[in-house]
């Protein structure tokens, strides 16, 4: 069964950084390119970025290019997203998803 | 870029079907795989129906997934509708790498 299990989120100031992880199982992790997908509160879901199976290719919403920066490490079957300059817009819960597979989420909110 | 268009709510009774409609806005509907994803509140997005019409283990046979070129659109039809199924409904599919969402669409079953 496919597992994904995100982590990093929380409360940070206009313009910080944060971190999230994604700890993925149940299947080959380095065979699939995977995904992060947000939902602001009330709204529906957005992309934001994606990598391929060996991170040769990578892919930005115009929303965070130039702020977010997606990465994996498939021997420790883990993807991240690493976000900097972090704006209001940015509040939402982030999800680590495959086609078939999404992990429960994780909450970043930006405030002062 | 394309857009993908869902109503905005669809709503029916328990034991009927209901059909929810996805239309491209450009380029064809058959050029790209066509996902959907079922969210109940306060929940994650699950998947439903995967590669235009394929459903992963575990969901029940009530849930179909086609795609009309006709109507550039893709669908998912729900049959034998239980109050269970009570969700926001999102399509998706591809452009060149990246993922493009419908709207989404809530479907209320009373």
């Amino acid at each position: 069964e496919v597992q994904l299990v995100e982590s990093g989120g929380g409360l940070v100031k206009p313009g910080g950084s944060l971190r999230l992880s994604c700890a993925a199982s149940g299947f080959t992790f380095s065979s699939y390119s995977m995904n992060w997908v947000r939902q602001a509160p009330g709204k529906g879901l957005e992309w934001v970025s994606s990598i391929s199976s060996s991170s040769s290719y990578i892919y930005y919403a115009d929303s965070v290019k130039g702020r977010f920066t997606i990465s994996r490490d498939n021997a420790k079957n883990s993807l991240y997203l690493q976000m900097n300059s972090l704006r209001a817009e940015d509040t939402a819960v982030y999800y680590c998803a495959r086609p078939i597979g999404w992990g429960q989420g994780t909450l970043v909110t930006v405030s002062s | 870029n394309f857009m993908l268009t869902q109503p905005h709510s669809v709503s029916e009774s328990p034991g009927k079907t209901v059909t929810i409609s996805c239309t491209r806005s450009s380029g064809s509907i058959a050029s790209n795989y066509v996902q959907w994803y079922q969210q109940r509140p306060g929940s994650s997005p699950t998947t439903v129906i995967y590669e235009d019409n394929q459903r992963p283990s575990g969901v029940p046979d009530r849930f179909s997934g086609s795609i009309d070129s006709s109507s550039n659109s893709a669908s998912l039809t729900i049959s034998g509708l239980k109050t269970e199924d009570e969700a926001d409904y999102y399509c998706q599919s591809y452009d060149s790498s990246t993922w493009v969402f419908g709207g989404g669409t809530k479907l209320t079953v009373l």
